[in-house]
């Protein structure tokens, strides 16, 4: 069973364009954290939201709380060809030291 | 700082064969993780250490995986014997352990393991 579920899976986007990706879940979580992944490489944190609605910027990145605390958005503003890899969601469950993770969505800014 | 690196980085081996993966996490992190990624599905946690205890294990597949960290500091993962699906990308992660329970803690991931089992 998916416990946290990304869309899209894959998304292949031109320089400039912006893009939402979703990781939803029927479950609450105490805080949810967005990686990205480069090939070769193991899951880089970007990102931690703890409270619910708390949205949070880093640069053209802006990440989403949901008011329950079971789902989450990243959108990107002009994306750039830099921004190609693969972005994971994962969360906390209260009083749990280990992620669950998302399936990952894959994005590939082409120049 | 030096980051959390893994031994191998590739894995080749044929069914029934044993491997032993090795993950030494950031210095002075008292938490660390097991985690794998099977073809086409999602990173799933295998088990916590913290300091040379095994916190939970709840994410071992079977028993033929066997996860060790003698003296707090290194881990080991040994698959015995492998079979073929056991193929995937073995990460491990650390973090500090200044919560009680971890959670929410930032975990730093190493570059993985992947190993194929023939």
């Amino acid at each position: 069973t998916q416990l946290l579920e990304q869309s899209p899976q894959f998304l292949s986007i031109q320089e400039g364009e912006n893009l939402t990706v979703y990781c939803n879940s029927s479950s609450v979580f105490s805080s949810l954290q967005w990686y990205r992944q480069e090939p070769g490489e193991g899951p880089v944190l970007l990102v931690t939201v703890v409270t619910g609605g708390e949205v949070k910027k880093l640069k053209r990145l802006t990440f989403q709380f949901g008011d329950a605390r079971k789902d989450s958005s990243l959108h990107i503003t002009a994306a750039q060809p830099g921004d190609t890899g693969l972005y994971l969601c994962a969360g906390f469950k209260t009083g749990a030291n280990n992620l669950f993770f998302g399936t990952g969505t894959r994005l590939t800014v082409i120049p | 700082e030096a980051g959390v690196t893994q031994f191998p980085s590739h894995s080749v081996i044929e069914k029934g064969q044993t491997v032993t993966l090795r993950c030494d996490p950031i210095s002075g992190h008292d938490n660390l993780y097991w985690y794998r990624r099977v073809m086409g599905k999602e990173i799933k946690f295998l088990l916590h250490f913290v300091k040379e205890s095994k916190q939970d294990e709840s994410g071992m597949p079977n028993n033929r995986f066997l996860a060790e960290r003698t003296g707090g500091t290194y881990s080991t993962l040994k698959v015995q014997p492998a079979e073929l699906e056991d193929s995937g990308v073995y990460f491990c992660a650390s973090s500090q352990g200044r919560s009680s329970t971890g959670s929410g803690e930032t975990q730093y991931f190493g570059p993985g393991t992947r190993l194929l089992v023939l």
